[in-house]
């Protein structure tokens, strides 16, 4: 089946930037998220998109989104150690549809 | 205002027992919704209650899955008889509303282990 797509690994030092990537397959999905997992704890909602804006910025949080090549990307400024975490792109269109998350790292 | 809970964090069972796993949403959410990631790999949607009627269950992936919201308010997700591939991280979410955005909130995950 069709898979929302995200590298599954990202290691940073603390202070530089980081952009984790997701390609998502439903072209008529209309908001496109960003959730944070950290350890033991559930998803928490960073983010999301409208499907016809291409950036959106929240502090330190950046979202781009290429509707033509069905990419989204977040990049965090400035990491931090707090940053650390499992981060997952998802897409709606009827549900919810997930990628599979990418870990980061944030070294200090 | 607390958030959603589920019970219990972790499940350890034998191949061919029954587990019980429950969500309690925030107070006052309609909609429920139940996920499941396994081994790593992507979160994939079970189910979803409107108060305590399944409003899509197109995600549930066998009859051995049953859940229930009786009066709408926590839900529980039945496992029997539980198989090893059954083993993962259930996560439930609840949100106010239910059209887009979906501004759910999640639960922090039962990690049930099949062995």
């Amino acid at each position: 089946g069709e898979d929302v797509e995200q590298s599954l690994f990202l290691s940073v030092r603390e202070g530089d930037s980081s952009v984790i990537n997701c390609t998502y397959t439903d072209s008529s999905s209309t908001y496109l998220y960003w959730y944070k997992q950290e350890p033991g704890a559930g998803l928490q909602l960073l983010t999301y998109i409208f499907s016809n804006m291409d950036m959106k910025q929240d502090q330190r949080l950046t979202v781009l989104l290429n509707k033509k090549d069905k990419h989204l990307s977040l990049r965090i400024a400035d990491t931090q150690t707090g940053d650390s975490a499992i981060y997952f792109c998802a897409e709606s269109g009827d549900d919810m549809r997930f990628g599979a998350g990418t870990r980061l790292t944030v070294k200090p | 205002e607390a958030g959603v809970t589920q019970f219990p964090s972790h499940s350890v069972i034998e191949k061919g027992q029954t587990v019980t796993l429950r969500c309690d949403p925030i107070s006052g959410h309609d909609n429920l919704y139940w996920y499941r990631r396994v081994m790593g790999k992507e979160i994939k949607f079970l189910l979803h209650f409107v108060k305590e009627s399944k409003q899509d269950e197109s995600g549930m992936p066998n009859n051995r899955f049953l859940a229930e919201r009786t009066g709408g308010t926590y839900s529980t997700l039945k496992v029997q008889p539980a198989e090893l591939e059954d083993s993962g991280v259930y996560f439930c979410a609840s949100s106010q509303g239910q059209g887009n955005p979906y501004e759910q909130y999640f639960g922090p995950g039962t990690r049930l282990t099949v062995t």
